[in-house]
């Protein structure tokens, strides 16, 4: 248990559906993250929030749209994904966004698109 | 630009042998450098992470890492591993500056033989 909890840890969407992924932490962090994991391939970094405000967005696609209400919380909202957006989706948090801070992850949402 | 590069995608080695995971990392100064485990379904978790000082860093679960400077290299070592070491092992550049973003590798497997 790292502090770190996400949920739905498990997601079937079709290409036309919306939902949403949800990640708390609870261990009085500043920064919060969401990665993409794919196999073979290195983790991706989508986005950062330092103190609620995104601080980096690489790139990714509009049909991922992240949400951030509080330095508790951080949310991925998902419409019309496509089958390559299947992966694990981790999120993770850190006190601030230092190069030297210790990030702690959740146990990720892992996405399935048909 | 910065880059970690892990050159073993799978490592096997038999219950109670030793083992060393390689990191090699390309950066313009000293970063901060970090190895995180990642067992199956779950999030990634830290094992070590060095910043100054003592080149030789020990981290949980009898983990250590050496960071050579003349080799840019970083790599994990264990002297004998147990079955329950078997997970996927990533290591990670902090470059240093705020808002700086941290940057994984690929990953290694390790594969434990009883």
């Amino acid at each position: 248990e790292t502090g770190v909890t996400q949920t739905p840890r498990h997601l079937v969407m079709g290409m036309t559906n919306k939902k949403s992924l949800k990640c708390e932490q609870h261990l009085g962090h500043n920064a919060m993250y969401w990665y993409k994991q794919s196999a073979k391939k290195p983790l991706e970094l989508m986005f950062v929030y330092n103190f609620k405000e995104q601080t980096e967005n690489n790139s990714v696609p509009s049909r991922f749209s992240p949400e951030c209400p509080n330095s508790s919380h951080l949310f991925l909202h998902l419409h019309t994904l496509q089958p390559e957006d299947s992966a694990l989706y981790l999120c993770a948090s850190s006190q601030e966004q230092r190069g030297e801070e210790t990030q702690y992850f959740g146990p990720g949402t892992r996405l399935l698109v048909l | 630009a910065q880059s970690v590069t892990q050159p073993d995608i799978h490592i096997t080695v038999s219950e109670g042998a030793s083992l060393e995971l390689r990191c090699n990392y390309s950066y313009g100064a000293t970063p901060y450098l970090f190895w995180y485990v990642q067992s199956p379904g779950q999030g990634l978790q830290l094992l070590l992470k060095y910043f100054s000082g003592d080149t030789l860093v020990q981290g949980i679960k009898g983990f250590e890492a050496e960071f050579k400077r003349s080799q840019s290299s970083f790599n994990l070592r264990k002297p004998s591993v147990h079955w329950s070491d078997a997970a996927e092992y990533f290591c990670a550049v902090g470059p240093k500056g705020r808002d700086d973003k941290i940057i994984f590798g690929k990953g290694t497997r390790l594969h434990i033989l009883p």
